[in-house]
């Protein structure tokens, strides 16, 4: 089963609105990584927050993590059709047989409505 | 500045047949990644180099091989191609290891009939 699992996985909204993905893993980690994947691209980085950290903020983007509970969240305020994209996160294993390899969810499909 | 390019970005193989696709960096990245991206199965690791001259497995490395052919460069071979591995495969490079950003090529559709 996968690490870091989404939820949900699809999720649609109008312009303006926020949006709340949520992520969830199983084991310790370094840090968990969100990336945005548009249609028929490569990946791309938005943030990285550190096990140690509870809440980072890089322009509309707000995540958030909670080592107790094994989860993280990523909120997008004011969407922009522009937003729309699949979003991932990732998590950089802590120990174990997968320690320090990188493990990706299965994503989140966002869709804004102009 | 293009960051990692990938070559092909299409291609079509016949089974049992064998090629290689390309990947090339130009940031001064220490480590580079293969991934495949299945439908519902998000990104799954086939090989990593955390540093020229190493290479390492990852979850799915079955029915592939590898070459870091210099600090720039990180080549994925499918020796038999097998309709279980139509993809689409992605190269990335970071600057050290795993967990720190990664940087992603815009992939390779692969079909294999």
């Amino acid at each position: 089963s996968q690490q870091g699992e989404e939820d949900p996985q699809a999720l649609s909204i109008q312009e303006g609105e926020n949006a709340t993905m949520n992520c969830s893993y199983k084991t310790s980690i370094n840090n968990l990584q969100w990336y945005r994947q548009n249609s028929g691209r490569g990946l791309v980085h938005l943030i990285l927050i550190r096990s140690n950290e509870r809440e980072k903020h890089s322009g509309r983007l707000r995540v958030t993590l909670d080592t107790s509970k094994k989860s993280s969240s990523l909120l997008i305020t004011a969407s922009r059709a522009a937003d729309t994209a699949s979003y991932f996160c990732a998590t950089k294993h802590a120990g174990g047989t997968s320690y320090g390899k990188l493990t990706f969810g299965q994503g989140t499909i966002l869709t804004v409505h102009p | 500045n293009a960051g990692v390019t990938q070559t092909p970005k299409f291609q079509v193989l016949k089974t049992g047949q064998s090629m290689t696709l390309q990947c090339a960096q130009d940031m001064n990245h220490n480590s580079m990644y293969w991934y495949r991206q299945d439908p519902g199965m998000g990104l799954r690791l086939i090989y990593y180099s955390a540093s020229e001259g190493t290479t390492d497995k990852g979850e799915v490395p079955n029915g592939y091989n590898v070459s870091r052919l210099n600090k720039r460069e990180f080549s994925l071979r499918l020796e038999s191609a097998a309709p279980s591995q139509t993809s689409v495969y992605f190269c990335a490079s970071s600057e050290y290891g795993q967990g720190t950003e990664a940087f992603f090529g815009q992939g390779t559709r692969l079909t294999v009939v």
